[in-house]
């Protein structure tokens, strides 16, 4: 079936730092990918809506200019998180879905981004 | 969002058949209805999906009320293997494989 993948799996970086999260769709186009990021103990919570080749639309209360989201292929959405903190330590998961209202969607392994 | 209501928690043993319950009263005639599962640390594994009749698959059944205001997860011999958080979530057309989550039901299988 349809798979998603995600690069890293985990990452450790300083404060202050950017650092980025792949997530691919391996063997079908994704116009639209979706990220999330989950804290210990919750749900899962939509942070943006990724587009190819236009600008991501970002749920209330997401900084577009701290996550910034490039959608450049049909098979690739990537997430930065720049000037990271403690705080922005998570677990951040991709999501992709072909085919139309009522198909698959599928999810990536997930991220797990520590910031110290 | 579309919004549905599953138990916090539920406790099967192995080899017993599961039902996990989800209520969606609010659904419209074109909302799928999803399940995932999640272990700990991992993203949310598919489990199943159906808009008004039911299904079935090698994971799981999925049984759709005929008024489609809830719906049933049922695995049919719980190993430990399928103790997780799963969800219940409601696609609305036009929301392009947006799927928001809930707290889903954690599901504990006893040996």
């Amino acid at each position: 079936g349809a798979v998603v993948s995600q690069h890293p799996s985990w990452v450790i970086c300083k404060s202050g730092t950017s650092v980025k999260i792949e997530c691919r769709s391996l063997d079908f186009q994704a116009t639209t990918m979706f990220w999330y990021r989950q804290f210990p103990k919750q749900s899962l919570m939509l942070m943006a809506t990724s587009n190819e080749g236009s600008k991501a639309t970002y749920e209330q209360g997401v900084e577009k200019d701290k996550f910034l989201i490039n959608h450049a292929s049909l098979t690739l959405s990537t997430l930065t998180v720049t000037s990271a903190h403690p705080e922005d330590s998570s677990f951040y998961i991709c999501s992709a879905g072909s085919g139309g209202h009522g198909n698959t969607i599928y999810f990536g392994e997930g991220s797990w981004l520590t910031v110290v | 969002d579309a919004k549905t209501t599953q138990p916090n928690s539920m406790e099967s043993n192995e080899e017993e058949p599961v039902h996990l319950p989800c209520n969606h009263s609010t659904i419209s005639g074109t909302d799928y209805i999803h399940w995932y599962r999640q272990l700990p640390s991992q993203g949310p594994e598919y489990v199943i999906h159906g808009l008004t009749s039911n299904v079935n698959n090698r994971m799981a059944s999925l049984a759709i009320a005929e008024d489609r205001k809830s719906s049933t997860l049922i695995l049919h011999r719980a190993t430990l293997r399928d103790a997780a958080v799963y969800y219940c979530i409601l696609s609305e057309r036009g929301s392009n494989y947006k799927l928001t989550f809930g707290k889903g039901t954690l599901l504990t299988v006893n040996p």
